[in-house]
């Protein structure tokens, strides 16, 4: 089945604890991007890749790094998370950048 | 200024009562326009992508058209299982072309 996965689904961390969340998809798709939702502002995108080892900046992406070793995984990783980072998060995958996104099914994020 | 609008923020239809929801973008270069619907808690689920002016889809109770300036995404004879978050996004030429634009979404509440 055609689909993007994330893990884990519900986390649980307190300020300053490194945590990573993963994302892949079974697509071959080469564009991969993060989005954080939270109430009242919508999805907003943090970072995303046009392919393999080529990332670039979303519209929120202080607190957060990205990589693209492989095509199919792209990992979100905050270094020192901050109560402000508590959001759901989303990962997406498509094709080509232009093309249409299909999303995972969520990261509900809570720092303490 | 938000560079995609959607309205209203929240609908509540009759079960069978029709009714449009909107998203107008301000920027020029509209490359494509998509339609999501969203579950509490749930990634967002692909509906429709749109890419010229004139243009309609449709899907079971749903159909989406586009202007110069604004899409609509019509439900006849809505269900309460069409109850949901519907979002639209915009991929757009240029600055930022590589990334999604989303609208905050409307709440649609269908009541039996």
């Amino acid at each position: 089945e055609a689909q993007v996965t994330q893990n884990p689904r519900y986390l649980i961390t307190v300020t300053g604890k490194k945590l990573t969340v993963t994302c892949s998809q079974n697509m071959n798709h080469e564009y991969m991007s993060w989005y954080r939702q939270d109430p009242g502002l919508g999805l907003r995108q943090i970072y995303y890749s046009m392919n393999v080892e080529v990332t670039d900046k979303g519209d929120v992406p202080e607190g957060y790094k990205v990589s693209r070793k492989e095509k199919r995984n792209f990992p979100l990783i905050l270094e020192s998370p901050s109560p402000n980072q508590t959001s759901l998060y989303f990962c997406a995958s498509s094709l080509i950048h232009k093309d249409t996104q299909y999303f995972g099914p969520g990261t509900r994020l809570t720092v303490l | 200024e938000d560079q995609v609008t959607q309205s209203p923020e929240a609908l509540r239809l009759q079960e069978g009562e029709s009714s449009s929801l909107n998203c107008s973008y301000t920027v020029s270069g509209l490359r494509g326009l998509f339609w999501y619907r969203q579950d509490p808690g749930k990634g967002p689920e692909f509906l429709f992508t749109l890419y010229s002016a004139g243009e309609e889809k449709e899907k079971e109770r749903l159909k989406a058209t586009l202007t110069k300036k604004e899409s609509f995404l019509h439900i006849t004879a809505p269900k309460p299982e069409d109850s949901a978050t519907y979002l639209c996004a915009v991929h757009l030429s240029g600055a930022g072309s590589y990334q999604l634009t989303f609208g905050k979404g409307t709440k649609l509440s269908v009541i039996p």
